[in-house]
């Protein structure tokens, strides 16, 4: 069964850089796009950004300036750095698995999520 | 960005009966929106892609339906397992997008 398992600092002070890791265990690496996904009680679910096993990525334009993704095929690895961050970015953080889908063509749906990470950024 | 409106915000719904979920999109996106179901505590869980189609081993208490701009998830007998917050999410055009969420509970 595929498994998501992800990890990273938990509290952070604001200006600090969010790092976090999934990794893929159970199942294939390629022909997904890989996912970081937040919640917070006053945002909800917000789509921050993915990224394919080529290292293509797509993020969201109201984060794009602030975040990085990256692969590590070798560990069937993905991660998510988020930098500069405020308390606006307190929030749990899930990874999760879509099927590709061609650019510039609709996407798929997550089937498969992380347990998620609560980053806490307090001063 | 495309915009997912859920309605209502929460339900109470007695054991047995029919709950039923709204979602509105800002632009018409096709067929393109899942349901999804998040327990207390956990990560949300795929319950309907493609609009209509139900993932494998979700109970088929669970129906949605519709197209374009509107949408529609049924619980036709809720039981207690199905106390959650459910959300709509588009799939039609980057950014991805999630409704607010609906909480059901029971009465």
């Amino acid at each position: 069964q595929v498994q998501l398992q992800q990890w990273g600092a938990g509290l952070l002070k604001p200006s600090e850089t969010l790092s976090l890791t999934c990794a893929v265990y159970g199942g294939s690496f390629s022909g997904y796009y890989w996912n970081w996904i937040r919640q917070s009680p006053g945002r909800g679910l917000d789509w921050i950004g993915e990224i394919n096993h080529a290292g293509s990525t797509s993020y969201n334009p109201s984060l794009k300036s602030r975040v990085s993704m990256s692969v590590e095929m070798s560990d069937n690895q993905f991660s998510l750095r988020l930098t500069s961050v405020t308390a606006a970015d307190t929030a749990v953080y899930y990874c999760a698995r879509r099927k590709f889908t061609p650019k510039n063509s609709p996407g798929s749906s997550f089937d498969l999520w992380g347990r998620g990470t609560l980053v806490a950024v307090s001063s | 960005d495309i915009v997912m409106t859920q309605s209502p915000e929460s339900l109470a719904v007695s054991l047995g009966e029919r709950a039923t979920i709204n979602c509105k999109s800002s632009q018409n996106v096709l067929f393109n929106l899942a349901w999804y179901q998040q327990n207390p505590g956990q990560s949300p869980k795929l319950l309907i892609y493609w609009a209509s189609t139900r993932e494998s081993g979700v109970p088929d208490r669970f129906s949605a339906s519709g197209s374009g701009t509107d949408f529609s998830l049924t619980i036709s007998s809720l039981q207690a397992g199905d106390v959650a917050v459910y959300y709509c999410q588009q799939y039609y055009s980057t950014p991805w997008t999630f409704g607010q969420g609906t909480k059901v509970e029971i009465k």
